[in-house]
This record gives C-alpha cells, sequence and structure tokens, in this order.
C-alpha cells in the first residue's frame, strides 16, 4: 500500500507557457500533500504543503503566483507552474503523508527550452 | 532553525567493506527517516526511527537513533555494488500548521568491484 503518482513523468515546454503536474495517491487518502524541487545533485527543496480544500501553505522564497498548488480532493493535488521560464526546469517530486510517513512519488522532470 | 547534517557527503567503498553514514540535527525531534535515491529517480523509504534507541535492519543496512545526541547512523556491512545510490536523512519539523520533512544533504555512495 501507499503508492503515490505523478504525471507527466517527463515534460519540455517552450518558455512562457504553463504546465501542469499532478500528484495521487493511489490506495489511501491523503490531506496533506508537499511539493518538492531537486536541482541535479541536490538535496530535495521544500515548495510548499498542500492541504486539502484549503490553501497551500507556501516556503520562504517560494513565489505563490508562478508555482500555483491545488489539492481539490483527498487522493490529488496539482502544480500549476505559470509563464514557465528555463529556470524552471527542475525535478518535481511531491509526497503524500499518511500518519507520520510521507510517501514519495517518482517525480517529474521539466525543462523549459 | 532545525539543521540536518550528513557526513560524508561522498563516499567511494570496496565491495565487502563495512562504512557509516552519520545525521545529526540540530533541536529535538523524535522521528527520522532514511532514504534512498537512485539517479534519475525519486526517493525510496529505507527506514522509519521512532524512538531513542531504534535500531531497524534491512539486508546489508542497519539504521539507529540517538535522540539525546540528535544523531542517527545508517551502517554498510559487506558493501556490494547495488547499494550504489545517494542516501538521505530526514527529520520531522512542525511548523506552519503542519509536521514537513527537513532533509540532509545527501550522501551519494559508490561501491566500487
Amino acid at each position: 500500500g501507499a503508492v503515490v503518482s505523478q504525471h507527466p513523468s517527463r515534460v519540455i515546454c517552450k518558455s512562457g507557457t504553463s504546465v501542469k503536474i499532478e500528484c495521487r495517491s493511489l490506495d489511501f487518502q491523503a490531506t496533506t500533500m508537499f511539493w518538492y524541487r531537486q536541482f541535479p545533485k541536490k538535496s530535495l527543496m521544500l515548495m510548499a504543503t498542500s492541504n486539502e480544500g484549503s490553501k497551500a501553505t507556501y516556503e520562504q522564497g517560494v513565489e505563490k503566483d508562478k508555482f500555483l498548488i491545488n489539492h481539490a480532493s483527498l487522493t490529488l493535488s496539482t502544480l500549476t507552474v505559470t509563464s514557465a521560464h528555463p529556470e524552471d526546469s527542475s525535478f518535481y517530486i511531491c509526497s503524500a503523508r499518511r500518519g507520520y510517513e510521507q510517501f514519495f512519488g517518482p517525480g517529474t522532470r521539466l525543462t523549459v527550452l | 532553525e532545525l539543521k540536518v547534517e550528513q557526513n560524508p557527503l561522498f563516499l567511494s567503498m570496496q565491495e565487502g567493506k563495512n562504512y557509516t553514514i552519520y545525521c545529526n540535527y540540530s533541536t529535538t525531534s523524535d522521528r527520522l527517516y532514511w532514504y534512498r535515491q537512485d539517479p534519475g529517480k525519486s526517493l525510496e523509504s529505507l527506514f522509519v526511527l521512532l524512538s531513542n534507541g531504534a535500531v531497524k535492519q534491512e539486508g546489508r543496512l542497519m539504521a539507529s537513533l540517538d535522540t539525546k545526541a540528535r544523531l542517527s547512523t545508517l551502517h554498510i556491512t559487506a558493501a556490494v555494488h547495488d547499494l550504489s545510490a545517494t542516501y538521505f536523512c530526514a527529520v520531522d519539523k512542525w511548523g506552519g500548521g503542519s509536521e514537513k520533512l527537513v532533509f540532509g544533504k545527501g550522501t551519494k555512495l559508490t561501491v566500487n568491484p
């Protein structure tokens, strides 16, 4: 149990376009999900905490208007990167909390040309 | 501010040898997590340590937690090439109305034949 999926796994887009990434908990309900960003050879950086039915809590330095998070149901959170630029290229990983554990999705590699 | 420090950051080992990765954290926390990450992949949960003195073992890996010393260790016994990966420790932090994980920088382990 405790499987988290992400879609898409890989996306390439042009600068200025918006990209939506989905994170789903497949076999459990998750009130809280998290979005992380990871640069090459670096650790995970928490971007925001996504709570079902309420506004996301963003970490300091993360632009709310650029990284839109919606957690409309207990099994789905979405991250939309708006007006993407090359510096937004990164590996984005979501996780879903169940009890005291976080279960991680397989990640989405975003490349902005 | 909670800080999590891992050392070493890079570790090159010979197959068959033993070694230990250390994870220190700066403020009180009762839960510590170890993850493995292969290149281009997301995180795989290895161990969840929930209390002082906790010890868990899986195959050639053994993790322990000393909450008084704020120290966790990940011990590798008789390393094999398949253990080559990056290992992260993470500690729970309460903030912004939710518990969230603070990660160490990771230890890149290379096991040489």
